[in-house]
């Protein structure tokens, strides 16, 4: 079964620019949700997606953006790049869990942003 | 809100000894999981171990173990015969019925030959 896979590996991007991430689930997950990782702030959540609807969203501008298709690939989308928006963007999907919650999460290997 | 700390910013055992990485947590909530996460260099985050609230049993996975501390709101990771490759850093999370991850700080393992 092919894991969690998030293209590109790597972007660099200059600042005012936006860019598009993007996430493809393990099969038959319907969940996926992003999170932002730098070493100041560690790994914070940024928005989860279940059924092409946004289910949760973190505490980031609305610069940051999401969606998730009928196949539950996701895009994550950044606009106005700034210097701080430099970091290791993961994606992760779940099974849909007992009703009440995510059950465990699979991470793929992330996308390296920086921004110039 | 839910808050996870983890205060030890990093750690060195040598191989084939025991070491425990400690977490503390916060939350309303009464059911929720509690999981660690291992993130070596290749950066993919994988998991580790999980423990459910509601289970009072510790888990146990292979060489990897915890203890789970609900009243105490305390889940520490026991590795036992460390390996050069557990490496790597280590997050403690919780998730509960938002769908949210909440991740502490992290802890940086290294694993002396």
């Amino acid at each position: 079964k092919a894991g969690v896979t998030q293209t590109p590996r790597y972007l660099i991007k200059t600042r005012g620019q936006q860019v598009t991430l993007s996430c493809s689930p393990i099969s038959g997950h319907r969940s996926v949700s992003w999170y932002q990782q730098t070493p100041g702030q560690g790994l914070q959540f940024l928005f989860e997606y279940f059924s092409e609807t946004q289910r949760n969203k973190g505490n980031f501008p609305g610069r940051f953006s999401g969606r998730q298709f009928s196949n539950s690939r996701s895009e994550m989308n950044v606009s106005t790049l700034e210097l701080g928006d430099s970091a290791l963007y993961l994606c992760a999907s779940s099974l849909e869990g007992s009703g009440l919650f995510v059950a465990e999460a699979f991470f793929g290997q992330g996308t390296r942003l920086t921004v110039v | 809100a839910q808050t996870v700390t983890q205060s030890q910013p990093e750690m060195s055992v040598q191989e084939a000894e025991t070491v425990t990485l400690s977490c503390t947590y916060d939350t309303s909530e009464n059911n929720y999981y509690l999981f660690w996460y291992k993130q070596p260099p290749s950066r993919q985050m994988i998991l580790v171990i999980r423990q459910e609230a509601y289970k009072q049993q510790n888990a146990t996975e292979n060489r990897f173990s915890v203890n789970f501390q609900k009243a105490a709101k305390s889940f520490s990771l026991k590795i036992s015969d460390s390996q050069l490759g557990d490496t790597a850093m280590y997050f403690c999370a919780l998730i509960g019925a938002n769908s949210k991850l909440t991740f502490g700080k992290g802890i940086t393992l290294s694993v002396r030959p």
